[in-house]
């Protein structure tokens, strides 16, 4: 059974404070990394699709890198704010297994002002 | 441009009825993936369609079948409702079929069997 797990669970941090997440996922076979959030009552929104060992992506206060060798990758978010309260989800895709992403349980992150 | 919409956003079913859900996908995506959030755990995948065929299932039993139909929106029917069931199904759309494409979900179909 291939896994993909994060952590940690829940974080809870003050607005201002930098703060970052782990995924593990199986490095044999593996095809792509996706990092989405999600917030309360809206759907899941795609942050990185990452494919290359070392692979490093950015999006605003938002980063993301990528370890396919060892099998992680880690999310960064700097200078937390209140808006970026939402689950962090990471899902990995592996080869010969089209259009199936293996999700994990996600991280949920609350900022307070 | 319009995202990917998802009816009926809460459905009620009995044990043992059939549900319906549907998506209309983003313009341009040809391929329609289906996922499954039941109580307390992580994204499932149940089903992908491209170009009108099913490609790939998740470990779901036969209960859940679906159809892309040729303006590639989809429907995933589930039969033979069972309380597990219960759960919010997702659908997702994505430019390309290769996995590198992101995928835009729909805000979901809370399923409520009774």
């Amino acid at each position: 059974i291939l896994n993909v797990e994060q952590s940690p669970q829940s974080l809870h941090v003050q607005e201002g404070d930098s703060t970052n997440f782990t995924c593990s996922f199986p490095s044999s076979n593996f095809y792509a990394l996706h990092w989405y959030r999600w917030e309360t009552a809206k759907s899941p929104e795609a942050l990185f699709v990452m494919t290359l060992n070392g692979d490093e992506k950015k999006k605003g206060r938002i980063s993301a890198t990528l370890n396919t060798k060892e099998g992680y990758s880690y999310l960064y978010i700097k200078g937390s704010q209140p808006e970026d309260s939402a689950t962090y989800l990471c899902a990995c895709q592996i080869y010969n297994q089209g259009g199936k992403l293996i999700f994990g349980q996600g991280t949920e992150l609350s900022v307070k002002p | 441009e319009a995202g990917v919409t998802q009816s009926p956003t809460h459905l009620i079913k009995t044990r043992g009825q059939q549900a319906t859900l549907r998506c209309s996908p983003i313009s341009g995506h040809t391929s329609v993936y289906w996922y499954q959030q039941a109580l307390g755990l992580g994204l499932q995948f149940l089903l992908w369609y491209d170009e009108g065929e099913e490609r790939n299932r998740g470990n779901f039993p036969p209960r859940f079948s679906g159809r892309q139909f040729p303006n590639y929106s989809s429907e995933l029917n589930v039969n033979a409702l069972e309380l597990e069931d219960s759960a919010l199904y997702l659908c997702a759309s994505s430019l390309s079929r290769d996995g590198n494409s992101p995928l835009h979900f729909g805000n979901g179909t809370r399923l409520t069997v009774t």
